[in-house]
């Protein structure tokens, strides 16, 4: 599987926005890029995915490299339920769904 | 919506017991997934079953068996518990890639600690 890089720690200011930087230079064609993310004593969810293109949803935005080897995910305005830690994923997109997670980027977010 | 539901939330047990996490999902999904996760760490993939009837070895299988009871359930067994088995364990499910790529679902998970 294809790995990732994550910053182990970031700092944010409530209602400031936030950019999460993931690199992954080995990616394949065929890999599309996930976020998810673990707020404390839960199971992970499921933030925003995409392949080549720039992707908005409800919770965030990911901006994906032209070159397919690193991507961010923006949070526009931070907020405290937001601190979390945040995974960025690369999954294959064939048939087999298998999610490999790396050790994230604790994201703390300030009053 | 109940989407992964876990059972049971907290265990401990003896070394050398053998216990069984249950998982059901209600989303009509074809994959389900186990992982374990150590303080600190991430995820580690244990065993999946990319569908009905198959399951295959994750990352760290050794000392697990899995059972795909059916498209709802995939149950998770330790045989002989060791304190190196101490983890939060996370059942998930997702449909089928297919070029959909679609997200999975996560319980909260089994604290289980072995003394």
């Amino acid at each position: 599987d294809a790995k990732t890089t994550q910053p182990n720690s970031m700092e944010s200011n409530e209602e400031e926005p936030v950019h999460l930087p993931c690199n992954h230079s080995t990616i394949s064609g065929t890999d599309y890029i996930h976020w998810y993310r673990q707020l404390p004593s839960q199971g992970p969810e499921y933030v925003i995915h995409g392949l080549t293109s720039n992707v908005n949803n409800r919770m965030a935005s990911l901006a994906i490299a032209e070159d397919r080897k690193s991507s961010t995910l923006i949070l526009h305005r931070a907020t405290l339920r937001d601190a979390a830690v945040y995974y960025c994923i690369l999954r294959s997109g064939g048939s087999n769904y298998k999610l490999t997670f790396g050790k994230g980027t604790l994201l703390t977010v300030n009053p | 919506n109940a989407g992964v539901t876990q059972t049971p939330k907290f265990q401990v047990l003896k070394t050398g017991q053998s216990m069984t996490l249950q998982c059901a999902q209600d989303m009509n999904h074809n994959s389900m997934y186990w992982y374990r996760q150590d303080p600190g760490m991430g995820l580690r993939l244990i065993y999946y079953s990319a569908s009905e009837g198959t399951t295959d070895k994750g990352e760290v299988p050794n000392g697990y068996n899995v059972s795909r009871l059916n498209k709802r359930e995939f149950s998770l067994r330790l045989e002989s518990a060791a304190p190196s088995q101490t983890s939060v364990y996370f059942c998930a499910s997702s449909d089928q890639g297919g070029g959909m790529n679609t997200e999975a679902f996560f319980g909260q998970g089994t604290r289980l600690t072995v003394v």
